[in-house]
């Protein structure tokens, strides 16, 4: 089993969609959550962290259930602007470096008009 | 802020040239890291320095080698270049082990 997984899409969903991600990993004593963006030939970038407590940002919200062992991420009201690949990233150790972050493969997102 | 800077943005390498790719962070960040990223595999870290004078393997550091110059900096260096090289590569920092990762716009290698 991967460690971290994801579902590799792709997603397409029309403007004004809610979109909801999963991410599943292997290591249950992971601490450290987040999701990043990658645009198309560009650089991932931090989208959130991911809290325990969960957490929202405007039209996005992650959730955090560690007795299944997942990340989720939520898109309300999609817009085009959106379409790109989200990243789970999980650093499955409490302390040290991060040398142990750990990357999904990504879930590609397409918005459509 | 210029943040995370890499260079050269593309390279072309014959099979056994070497080359070093350039990465400089002005977010006075601690460790610094190098990844790989090919369609379908992620992000693979090759290498990393989790502070200045210090850099380790990561999980794919076979043929790279490394040198933290000194805080800001952290270069990456193919001595002798070969086709499973081809990839596009990222510089990261962060500041601390468990803080998010800004990177690097990124080097597209290619190995002929």
């Amino acid at each position: 089993r991967k460690e971290v997984e994801q579902d590799p899409g792709p997603f397409n969903v029309p403007e004004g969609a809610t979109v909801a991600f999963n991410c599943t990993y292997s290591n249950s004593a992971s601490q450290s959550f987040f999701w990043y963006r990658q645009d198309c030939r560009k650089e991932p970038k931090l989208l959130m962290s991911v809290y325990s407590s969960g957490n929202e940002d405007g039209r996005f919200t992650a959730q955090l259930n560690r007795a299944s062992q997942y990340i989720s991420l939520l898109i309300r009201d999609s817009k085009l602007s959106d379409s790109a690949t989200y990243l789970c990233v999980v650093n499955p150790i409490s302390s040290g470096s991060a040398r142990q972050l750990t990357f999904g493969s990504g879930t590609q997102l397409t918005v459509l008009p | 802020n210029a943040g995370v800077t890499q260079t050269p943005k593309f390279q072309v390498l014959k099979t056994g040239q070497s080359m070093t790719l350039q990465c400089a962070q002005d977010m006075n960040h601690n460790s610094m890291y190098w990844y790989r990223q090919d369609p379908g595999m992620g992000l693979r870290l090759i290498y990393y320095s989790a502070s200045e004078g210090t850099t380790d393997k990561g999980e794919v550091p076979n043929g790279y080698n490394v040198s933290r110059l000194n805080k800001r900096e952290f270069s990456l260096r193919l001595e002798s270049a070969a086709p499973s090289q081809t990839s596009v590569y990222f510089c990261a920092s962060s500041a601390a082990w468990n803080s998010p990762l800004h990177f690097g716009n990124g080097t597209r290698l290619t190995v002929t």
